[in-house]
């Protein structure tokens, strides 16, 4: 089973600033997830992160607003860009390594 | 579109009752469902599965029974342990092959008492 390390495990943050999150997996993996948990709402999927391609976005969230690395296949980072209170919320990163395991979350408070 | 309800919470139950905690779905296709749980200060985690209608998933204890008539994929536990609060969420994929197209309801947070 895939353990995954992520940082931090919150943050506040001013608004109109960015922060990168980092997940790292102690194995290599093919498909990496981004989540987001608002308050009160489901897990939703940002964005689908394989390494050597462009991260694939979904429906409502854009690269400028939420770039993504994946320089190698143990690790990815989500910057959340230009930070307003609606970003607040939970981010969690998630791996398929037969099946799906998730990063312990960054809960981000944004002022 | 997909889409997973389930009950909210908190729930407050005290040591050794019985727990049900509600989950229904609306999907395309025929969906795999899924129960996953999150201890505190830890990731979300696999707890049970069924891939099909009348599969039980069953793991630590839990059960839940995928009913395609009701549309629902109920969590129980008999008997519930301190150990057992965390936040459960109930989730389902209709790809077999699109791990990315996972939807999951809201979580529900269970605390037992001793």
């Amino acid at each position: 089973s895939a353990v995954i390390s992520q940082k931090p495990s919150r943050d506040i943050c001013q608004r109109g600033t960015s922060l990168t999150i980092q997940c790292q997996v102690d194995s290599q993996v093919t498909m990496m997830f981004w989540y987001r948990q608002q308050p009160g709402q489901s897990l939703t999927l940002i964005a689908t992160a394989n390494q050597g391609s462009e991260a694939t976005y979904e429906s409502g969230f854009v690269i400028d607003k939420f770039p993504i690395s994946r320089p190698n296949l143990t690790f990815s980072t989500l910057t959340v860009s230009n930070m307003s209170p609606e970003d607040s919320s939970i981010y969690l990163c998630s791996v398929l390594d037969e099946k799906l395991f998730f990063g312990s979350g960054t809960q981000l408070s944004v002022l | 579109g997909n889409s997973v309800t389930q009950m909210e919470g908190p729930v407050t139950l005290s040591e050794e009752a019985f727990l049900t905690i509600n989950c229904t779905y609306t999907a395309t296709g025929y969906p795999s469902l899924f129960w996953y749980v999150q201890y505190p200060g830890e990731g979300l985690q696999l707890l049970l599965k069924a891939t099909k209608a009348d599969d039980k998933g069953s793991n630590k204890g839990f059960e839940a029974t995928y009913r395609k008539e009701t549309t629902s994929f109920h969590l129980e536990k008999g008997s519930v342990q301190v150990s057992d609060s965390a936040v459960y969420f109930c989730a389902l994929r209709v790809d077999p092959g699109g791990y990315q197209k996972v939807t999951f309801g809201i979580g529900t947070k269970l605390q037992v008492i001793p």
